[in-house]
């Protein structure tokens, strides 16, 4: 089945810069790649998503990159702020089903 | 809020005692998932409703099962539970089972097995 990879597992930054979480997937057939925000005490909840069929999407101060060839996806957060400090995961699955592949998570901290 | 709803939000049980976890949701939605949360592990997809019958079933032991008597509640029953499986039980639904739907998760239970 597929396996996600998830880096780094925690990641500090300065309030205003730049936040960036990486993915990989071993399943070529994956083709859509969700990221999900956990805040403390809540359920996960998607941030955005993006398919196979698109390099790069954006919004606002999120942007998603997917690299196909690589088997690779990544999360880019901008002008961070504390309120973005959550945990961040990425998962991958097919259109055909709906199992999600998870990745193992990322606790970031904004720190003010 | 994201019309996913749980309870209890907490529950602490023996390893004898028989309980149980409840999730509405109240989106209209047509596919259930129960999850489980460890540390440091990715999410672990559990057990899949879609139109109230179960079509996932991931190699789950027998001490939880699951119960979806409408479109709009899943149960996971537990028993004779052991401590590795305390953890953070989360509930999800979406539209259809689709692979490409957006799963909409409730606030999870924190369970302690002692």
């Amino acid at each position: 089945g597929e396996n996600v990879e998830q880096h780094p597992s925690t990641l500090s930054v300065q309030e205003g810069d730049s936040a960036v979480i990486k993915c990989t997937y071993s399943d070529s057939a994956s083709n859509y790649f969700p990221w999900y925000k956990q805040e403390l005490g809540k359920g996960p909840q998607l941030i955005i998503d993006i398919r196979s069929n698109v390099g790069e999407k954006k919004d606002q101060r999120i942007a998603v990159t997917l690299n196909k060839t690589a088997k690779h996806f990544s999360l880019h957060i901008t002008e961070t702020q504390p309120e973005d400090s959550a945990v961040y995961f990425c998962a991958a699955s097919m259109e055909t089903g709906n199992q999600f592949y998870f990745g193992t998570g990322t606790s970031l901290t904004v720190i003010p | 809020e994201t019309g996913v709803t749980q309870t209890p939000r907490h529950l602490v049980m023996g390893m004898t005692n028989k309980k149980s976890l409840k999730c509405e949701q109240h989106l209209g939605h047509n596919a259930m998932y129960w999850y489980k949360q460890s540390a440091k592990k990715p999410l672990e997809l559990m057990f899949v409703y879609s139109l109230e019958e179960r079509v996932e079933n991931n190699s789950v032991p027998s001490r939880f099962s699951p119960e979806c008597p409408n479109s709009s509640h899943l149960f996971l029953h537990l028993h004779t539970l052991q401590p590795e499986d305390s953890a953070l039980y989360l509930c999800a639904s979406s539209q259809d089972y689709s692979g490409w739907d957006e799963q909409f998760f409730g606030p999870g239970t924190r369970l302690t097995v002692l």
